[in-house]
């Protein structure tokens, strides 16, 4: 079993849409969940970081955590073509590892 | 811009080659990390270096030496590479609290080496 799973997508919707993004993970000590944005070609860049059960919303962003069922989330609320990326979750260990463990991510296609 | 650059941003060499990757962080963090991004693959841990010291090495191949001179600087020496070592090589730096709780994880990016082996 993968530590972090994502659906690899593509998950397409469409501008003005939300988007819902998807992860699981196996750690049930985790205590860090991070959503990371990554352009074709360059680096990941952090959208949120969410520590504690429940929403937690910024703009355009909501990241959902759910750690009896091992789940975190992100919605995208109207969808851009500028959002068409890929979303990687990132985990970090709950025995004091501080080093992120990445899903595979999810390419995400906004259609005009 | 993060606050971490990485030089050289691009980078091809032979097998028989020796480099160096340089990464450097401008946000005052003490923890420094090493990973490798292959096409069609997550991202993969290498090195972490916490206040200088490295503290986690993910079974990489001795081909592939950090060393981290302060919490500002970490370098990954590069030296007969293989073909299947070209990647896109990236450098996070983040802030650890003493108490390690949640919060103290946080990482940022620099823009990454793409390394093409020959």
């Amino acid at each position: 079993q993968k530590e972090v799973e994502q659906n690899s997508g593509p998950l397409s919707v469409p501008e003005g849409a939300i988007a819902s993004l998807n992860c699981t993970y196996s750690d049930r000590g985790s205590q860090s969940f991070f959503w990371y944005r990554q352009y074709s070609g360059k680096s990941p860049e952090l959208i949120m970081s969410i520590y504690s059960n429940g929403d937690k919303e910024d703009g355009r962003f909501t990241a959902q955590l759910n750690k009896a069922s091992q789940y975190v989330s992100l919605l995208i609320r109207d969808s851009q073509p500028s959002d068409s990326a890929t979303y990687l979750c990132a985990v970090t260990g709950g025995t004091g590892r501080r080093a992120l463990t990445f899903g595979s991510g999810t390419r995400l296609q906004v259609q005009p | 811009e993060t606050g971490v650059t990485q030089t050289p941003r691009h980078l091809v060499m032979g097998m028989t080659n020796k480099k160096s990757l340089k990464c450097e962080q401008h946000l005052g963090h003490n923890a420094m990390y090493w990973y490798k991004q292959s096409a069609k693959k997550p991202l993969e841990l290498m090195f972490v270096y916490n206040f200088k010291e490295q503290t986690e090495n993910n079974s990489v191949p001795s081909r592939f030496s950090p060393e981290c001179p302060n919490s500002s600087h970490l370098f990954l020496h590069l030296h007969t590479l293989q073909p299947e070592d070209s990647a896109l090589y990236l450098c996070a730096s983040s802030l650890l609290g003493t108490s390690g709780g949640a919060g103290s994880d946080t990482q940022y990016f620099g823009p990454g080496t793409r390394l093409t082996v020959l």
